[in-house]
C-alpha cells in the first residue's frame, strides 16, 4: 500500500449521470493530483492542488470538476461525460511546496467506463 | 518544453539476465528524473529518481539507473531479472520552476521469462 487509497475503485456511468470519485492520502503530503491513463497514452496530468489550491488545470474539460477541501482529500466530480472519457484515473500526493524534485505516491486508481 | 522518450515498447528478457529499459530526455535546465512502475491493475509505483550528485542512482527491489547528461539519458538497469520484475515502466521528468508538474514517458512492457 502506498498511503493513498481511492474509491470506488470501478465505475460504470452513462453520459448523463453524475458522479464523484474520491482520493484520501494518510502520509501528511501538501500536494495532490488527479491523472487520467488511457490505453496506449502517456499519462496525462489533470489538476495540481498546492495545499488545497489549485495551481494547474490542463486545459480539461469543464465536465471534470475537482475539489479539495483539505490537503488529505480530493475529489473529482464528474458530469455529462463521453465514451472517450472512459479510462483509468489516478490520484497521486507528494511532499514539497511547488517542488518538483518530491516523488509522487499513487493511489490504484478507479477504472471508469462510461456508456 | 520538457520531453521523455521511451523508444521500446516492450523489451523482453530471461530471468536471471541483466535488464535495460532506456529512456531519453529533453528539458531546459537541470533535469529531475524519475523511474515508476505499474503492476497490473494497480497504480503506479516509485522506483528511484536522480536530483544531484552521483549518477548511478539505487532504487527499490535492486533497481538501478545511471544518468548520462551528455547523452540525456537516465537508463533504467537491473542485473539479474526476476519473474516478478514483469510489468510496466515509467520513465519521468520534470525540473526546478516547473512546479509540481512530472511529464511522463509513454511506458515500456517489461516481460520476464523462466
Amino acid at each position: 500500500e502506498t498511503g493513498v487509497t481511492q474509491t470506488p475503485r470501478h465505475l460504470v456511468m452513462g453520459m448523463t449521470n453524475k458522479k464523484s470519485l474520491k482520493c484520501e492520502q494518510h502520509l501528511g503530503h501538501n500536494a495532490m493530483y488527479w491523472y487520467k491513463q488511457s490505453a496506449k497514452k502517456p499519462l496525462e496530468l489533470m489538476f495540481v492542488y498546492n495545499f488545497k489550491e489549485q495551481t494547474e488545470n490542463n486545459s480539461v474539460p469543464s465536465r471534470f470538476s475537482p475539489e479539495c477541501p483539505n490537503s488529505s482529500h480530493l475529489f473529482l466530480h464528474l458530469h455529462t461525460l463521453q465514451p472517450e472519457d472512459s479510462a483509468l484515473y489516478l490520484c497521486a500526493s507528494s511532499q514539497g511546496e511547488g517542488g518538483s524534485s518530491y516523488e509522487q505516491y499513487f493511489g490504484p486508481g478507479t477504472r471508469l467506463t462510461v456508456t | 518544453a520538457q520531453s521523455v522518450a521511451q523508444p521500446e515498447d516492450q523489451v523482453n528478457v530471461a530471468e536471471g539476465n541483466p535488464l535495460t529499459v532506456k529512456c531519453t530526455y529533453s528539458v531546459s535546465g537541470n533535469p529531475y528524473l524519475f523511474w515508476y512502475v505499474q503492476y497490473p491493475n494497480r497504480g503506479l509505483q516509485f522506483l528511484l529518481k536522480y536530483i544531484t550528485g552521483d549518477n548511478l542512482v539505487k532504487g527499490s527491489y535492486g533497481f538501478e539507473a545511471e544518468f548520462n547528461k551528455s547523452q540525456t539519458s537516465f537508463h533504467l538497469k537491473k542485473p539479474s531479472a526476476l519473474v516478478s520484475d514483469s510489468a510496466l515502466y515509467f520513465c519521468a521528468v520534470s525540473h526546478s520552476g516547473y512546479g509540481n508538474k512530472l511529464v511522463f514517458g509513454a511506458g515500456t512492457i517489461l516481460r520476464v521469462k523462466s
